[in-house]
């Protein structure tokens, strides 16, 4: 059983479209985070959020934890070829690891 | 700072034979994981670590071993390797005082092709 379920799995788009990724599940989560992967690298932490309803944005990223913090999103505005790359989401259920969504994989061509 | 460090990058074995790849953080971090990557699959939970000493399974400990002799290091065993374990291989860690988000800091990873 997939705990975090991220959708869509595979995006590809043109640069300067928006696009948002979903990461749900029918379960709670103290905080849920999104990690960006390159390939040939190891995820790279982008954004923690931990209550509820809770917006945060990095630059052309923006975050949402759901109300009920079951499921989050990501909005890219104005997508560029360097946001290429593989999309994560994890949960944590008050222990000492995190549960992974299994990707959404964005690709962005100039 | 370093941050995680992982040996080797990549490694071609045989079935059968044995190896141990190596993780090292110099971030004190009390809590070290190790993954498995593979297509389709996501990241999947080996073993962890929740300080020097001790050691914990996760989602799919078989055919793995791990130590954690000291806090900055963490090891993960292959004593009869298998085509089944051909994957990528990433270390994390994470600081518990941190809040509790547990927030991980991924190594560059291992590539292993077992033939």
């Amino acid at each position: 059983t997939q705990l975090l379920e991220q959708s869509p799995q595979f995006l590809s788009i043109q640069e300067g479209e928006n696009l948002t990724v979903y990461c749900n599940s029918s379960s709670v989560f103290s905080s849920l985070q999104w990690y960006r992967q390159e390939p040939g690298e190891g995820p790279v932490l982008l954004v923690t959020v931990v209550t509820g309803g809770e917006v945060k944005k990095l630059k052309r990223l923006t975050f949402q934890f759901g109300d009920a913090r079951k499921d989050s999103s990501l909005h890219i505005t104005a997508a560029q070829p360097g946001d290429t790359g593989l999309y994560l989401c994890a949960g944590n259920q008050a222990g000492t690891a995190l549960i992974f969504g299994k990707g959404t994989t964005l690709s962005v061509s100039s | 700072n370093a941050g995680v460090t992982q040996t080797p990058k990549f490694r071609v074995l045989k079935t059968g034979q044995s190896m141990t790849l190596l993780c090292a953080q110099d971030m004190n971090h009390e809590y070290m994981y190790w993954y498995r990557q593979d297509p389709g699959m996501g990241l999947r939970l080996i073993h962890y670590s929740v300080g020097e000493g001790t050691t914990a399974k996760g989602e799919v400990p078989d055919g793995y071993n791990v130590s954690r002799l000291k806090k900055q290091n963490f090891l993960l065993g292959l004593e009869s390797a298998a085509p089944s374990q051909t994957s990528v291989y990433f270390c994390a860690s994470s600081d518990p005082r941190a809040g509790g988000a547990y927030e991980q800091y991924f190594g560059p990873g291992t590539r292993l092709t077992v033939t």
